[in-house]
């Protein structure tokens, strides 16, 4: 069965420190991969995606992911953390046969330190 | 540019009562979903649906039924609300096409005590 593990429940990082948020997933086709992140309160934005092509992607707010097959992982990764980061980020994987439909990893809580 | 609209955004039921949550997109996806997100347990699918007048049952389709009558509308419908069904309640849209997000709407906090 298709699965996706974010295996750290909470982060925290000082501003201005790097960040690597890990990802990895179970699925026996090509895998169609998205990082979202959601703001208390608030719905899922996407940071970013992978289809094929290039294995590291830029997203939005300065976040970049990278897929290795061999891994089977899709890290997302940010040089220098802001405050304003602080979110849940979900790692998903789109299963195409299933009408797109995404299975999500648990989440990971990041928390900023000043 | 509304997006996807989800209502209402709050409700508190007892159990035992029954309710739909009624969510609209206004761009012409032809993709709809509704997931549940619960601590701990990311997002998990309910149902969801490829086209108008279609539907098909997710992970935890249990106590939950849906209703796709027009391309535009996804209802989630609850017959007799329990309180395992306390959870934040999101409606997503997307294209066919493959390389394509999903858009999610604000989410619906359902208690049901």
């Amino acid at each position: 069965a298709q699965s996706v593990t974010q295996p750290d429940i909470h982060i925290t990082v000082s501003e201005g420190a790097s960040l690597e948020l890990r990802c990895n997933y179970s699925y026996g086709a090509t895998p169609y991969l998205f990082w979202y992140v959601q703001s208390p309160g608030q719905g899922l934005q996407l940071l970013l995606k992978y289809f094929s092509g290039d294995t590291l992607v830029q997203g939005i707010k300065g976040f970049e992911a990278e897929f290795k097959r061999s891994q089977s992982s899709f890290n997302l990764r940010k040089p220098s953390v802001h405050w304003s980061d602080a979110a849940e980020y979900f790692c998903a994987v789109g299963l195409l046969e299933y009408g797109n439909k995404l299975v999500f990893g648990a989440g990971t809580i990041l928390r900023v330190k000043s | 540019n509304a997006g996807v609209t989800q209502t209402p955004k709050f409700r508190v039921l007892k159990t035992g009562q029954s309710m739909t949550l009624l969510c609209a997109q206004d761009m012409n996806h032809e993709y709809m979903y509704w997931y549940r997100q619960d601590p701990g347990m990311g997002l998990r699918l309910i149902h969801y649906s490829v086209g108008e007048g279609t539907t098909a049952k997710g992970e935890v389709p249990d106590g939950y039924n849906v209703s796709r009558l027009k391309k535009q509308n996804f209802l989630l419908g609850l017959e007799s609300a329990a309180p395992s069904q306390t959870s934040v309640y999101f409606c997503a849209s997307s294209y066919v096409s493959p390389n394509t997000e999903a858009f999610f709407g604000q989410g619906t906090r359902l208690t049901v005590v």
